[in-house]
């Protein structure tokens, strides 16, 4: 249980060009998701934590406007890139939250985005 | 901000050594977790830990967290090419829903 499926697995857009990830829980209702985003050999940073019903929380340094986040649903999330241009070109990584035995995380299989 | 260093940054071992990667904080964390991932993938759940000093095992794998609960450790015995990976400690501090994820620790285990 708690799988979380994210899409697409890689896109590839022309600068200024707008792109959309999803990430949908498939068995479980997530109240809230995560998405980070991880460049080439290092770890995962945390962009913006994301709540049902409304606005997301985004981490210091993490520009809103750029990095749109809605969460209109239990089961999905989406991260939309705006006015790409080739930094933001990186790994996007999803990840929802659920109380099991213990508070845990599932993660999808993440998006690779390279903007050219 | 809670910030999680590991070490080492990189380790490269032949098949059959024994390693231990470290994962160190000054704040306390309710749980920490372990994850291990693999190129082009999301990060897979090896183990949680919640209790101060708890030691968990998963079959070569053995897992400690500090009894302030601010730092933890995975031993890795007698490893293998399947163990390469990014290994990645995240601590969930208090009631908070975020997770923050460590420096990680890249692991190349060779013939």
């Amino acid at each position: 249980g708690a799988v979380v499926s994210q899409h697409p697995s890689w896109v590839i857009c022309k600068s200024g060009t707008s792109v959309k990830i999803e990430c949908r829980s498939l068995d479980f209702q997530a109240t809230t998701m995560f998405w980070y985003r991880q460049f080439p050999k290092q770890s995962l940073m945390l962009m913006a934590t994301s709540n049902e019903g409304s606005k997301a929380t985004y981490e210091q340094g993490v520009e809103k406007d750029k990095f749109l986040i809605n969460h209109a649903s239990l089961t999905l999330s989406t991260l939309t890139v705006t006015s790409a241009h080739p930094e933001d070109s990186s790994f996007y990584i999803c990840s929802a939250s659920f109380q099991g035995r213990f508070y845990g995380y599932t993660f999808g299989s993440g998006t690779r985005l390279t903007v050219v | 901000t809670q910030l999680l260093e590991q070490s080492p940054q990189f380790l490269s071992i032949q098949e059959g050594e024994n390693l231990t990667v470290y994962c160190n904080s000054s704040s306390v964390f309710s749980s920490l977790q372990w994850y291990r991932q693999e190129p082009g993938e999301g990060p897979v759940l090896l183990v949680t830990v919640v209790t101060g000093g708890e030691v968990k095992k998963l079959k070569r794998l053995t897992f400690q967290f500090g009894d302030a609960r601010k730092d933890s450790s995975l031993h890795i015995t007698a490893a293998q090419t399947g163990d390469t990976g990014l290994y990645l400690c995240a601590g969930r501090a208090g009631t908070a829903s975020k997770l923050t994820f460590g420096t990680g620790t890249r692991l190349q285990v060779t013939l």
